[in-house]
């Protein structure tokens, strides 16, 4: 079945050890993107990429990066963790911007222990 | 601007009850896209229903009703006789930007206890 595939489902790092999460997908959508979920608040969204063209929100801090080599992969990188950080990331993908192409297929998240 | 209002923070019922779900939205754009989904303890958000502006018929699947009105913004959802697995957290969200970006409301816990 066409996915969206987050690894690892559950990752712990160190404070300010820096950590990658990973993302792909098999729907060949156009489109990706990262949110942040804390606990009990809606998915907050960090960037997203239309192809190769990539979308910085402008709250989500420079410890955030991201890295599409391919259309089927995504790389959500935080050069260093910190406590705040910890939360559900959650990888998303669509056909294409806006309208019915616009409609997201979510992966299962990972959920981001910082000690 | 957009936003997406979800009232109701938590809502408990017992097995077989019925529960609505509020969802009022605020857009200045005359096409848009309204959406529901289900994230259940393990955390996927799961999809249920895209709805566009100009259709405003009711759906039902299954036990799941939706009644979009757009006189008043809002876009309620009924879960019809609730089971234990429907516990989870319920989100809406609105679609009406170019880049495809939502807006979702800040989510309702739905708990059903046996």
């Amino acid at each position: 079945d066409a996915m969206v595939i987050q690894n690892p489902r559950y990752q712990v790092t160190q404070f300010g050890k820096p950590v990658t999460l990973s993302c792909s997908q098999t729907l060949n959508h156009n489109v990706m993107y990262w949110y942040q979920q804390k606990s009990s608040q809606a998915p907050k969204l960090l960037f997203h990429y239309y192809d190769k063209d990539f979308n910085n929100e402008a709250d989500t801090p420079d410890n955030f990066q991201s890295r599409r080599p391919n259309t089927s992969f995504c790389f959500l990188d935080i050069r260093s963790p910190g406590l705040g950080d910890a939360a559900m990331y959650l990888c998303a993908t669509s056909r294409g911007a806006g309208g019915p192409r616009g409609e997201q297929f979510f992966g299962p998240g990972t959920r981001l222990t910082v000690l | 601007a957009q936003k997406v209002t979800q009232a109701q923070t938590e809502i408990s019922v017992v097995e077989k009850e019925d529960v609505t779900l509020d969802c009022v939205y605020e857009t200045r754009d005359t096409t848009y896209y309204l959406f529901w989904y289900k994230q259940p303890p393990s955390g996927e958000l799961v999809f249920l229903i895209r709805r566009n502006s100009f259709d405003e018929q009711n759906e039902i699947s299954g036990r799941y009703s939706w009644n979009f009105q757009k006189s008043t913004s809002s876009f309620n959802f009924t879960i019809t006789a609730s089971q234990v697995v429907d516990s989870a957290v319920y989100f809406c969200a609105l679609n009406a930007d170019s880049w495809g970006k939502f807006q979702f409301g800040a989510g309702t816990q739905v708990v059903v206890t046996p």
